[in-house]
């Protein structure tokens, strides 16, 4: 079983839809991120959050410690939107641990 | 400041050959990573260092050799190439470890035939 699951691996959304990525992890943590890939492969940090929850224009990330679960949400998605969106976990080494990702695709 | 930058950007090599993908970071960050990207899959940890002098394995070492003689640069030598080795490699840095943010660069897409 993989350390940090996400779903689903694969989003298609209208424009201007509501947008929830889930991320669940099995590990201990002390930081959980949220990472963008754009299609031409940079990647960029979204968010770092350890609890509660976290804003930045129109997107939010939550997470629950207990339940070892968090989730990004996109308000009023726009095809820019579209990327390839990547949880991941502190490891024992201080490294991070990556899901595989979440493919998003917003059409117009 | 550029941020952290990567070359080459793309790289074919034939079995058997070695090469130095280069990474440097201008924003003073003490660590830095190295990971490579299967399509499919999560990034994995090649290597990383957590300052100058300072090396450690990640999860998939085999196959590679990094150094860190300076704080900017951690170059990632691939002895060897093997076609398992295909991969888009990226590199990272952060001020300290795993809990704050990394910054990535733009990635080397290596094909080995």
């Amino acid at each position: 079983k993989n350390e940090v699951e996400q779903s689903p691996q694969n989003l298609t959304a209208q424009e201007g839809e509501f947008i929830t990525i889930n991320c669940s992890y099995s590990v201990g943590i002390s930081a959980l991120h949220w990472l963008q890939q754009h299609p031409g492969g940079g990647i960029v940090s979204l968010f770092m959050l350890s609890s509660g929850k976290k804003k930045h224009g129109r997107l939010i990330a939550t997470i629950n410690i207990q339940e070892k679960h968090s989730s990004l949400h996109i308000t009023a998605s726009h095809p820019r939107d579209s990327a390839v969106y990547i949880c991941a976990v502190r490891g024992s080494q201080g490294n991070l641990i990556f899901g595989k990702g979440t493919k998003l695709s917003v059409k117009p | 400041n550029a941020g952290v930058t990567q070359t080459p950007k793309f790289r074919i090599l034939k079995i058997g050959q070695s090469m130095t993908l280069q990474c440097a970071q201008d924003m003073n960050h003490n660590y830095m990573y190295w990971y490579r990207q299967d399509p499919g899959m999560g990034l994995k940890l090649i290597y990383y260092s957590v300052g100058a002098g300072i090396t450690d394995k990640g999860e998939v070492p085999n196959g590679y050799n990094v150094s860190r003689s300076t704080t900017e640069d951690f170059p990632l030598r691939l002895e060897l190439a093997a076609p398992s080795q295909t991969s888009v490699y990226f590199c990272a840095s952060s001020y300290s470890g795993g809990g704050n943010e990394q910054f990535f660069g733009p990635g080397t897409r290596l094909t080995v035939l």
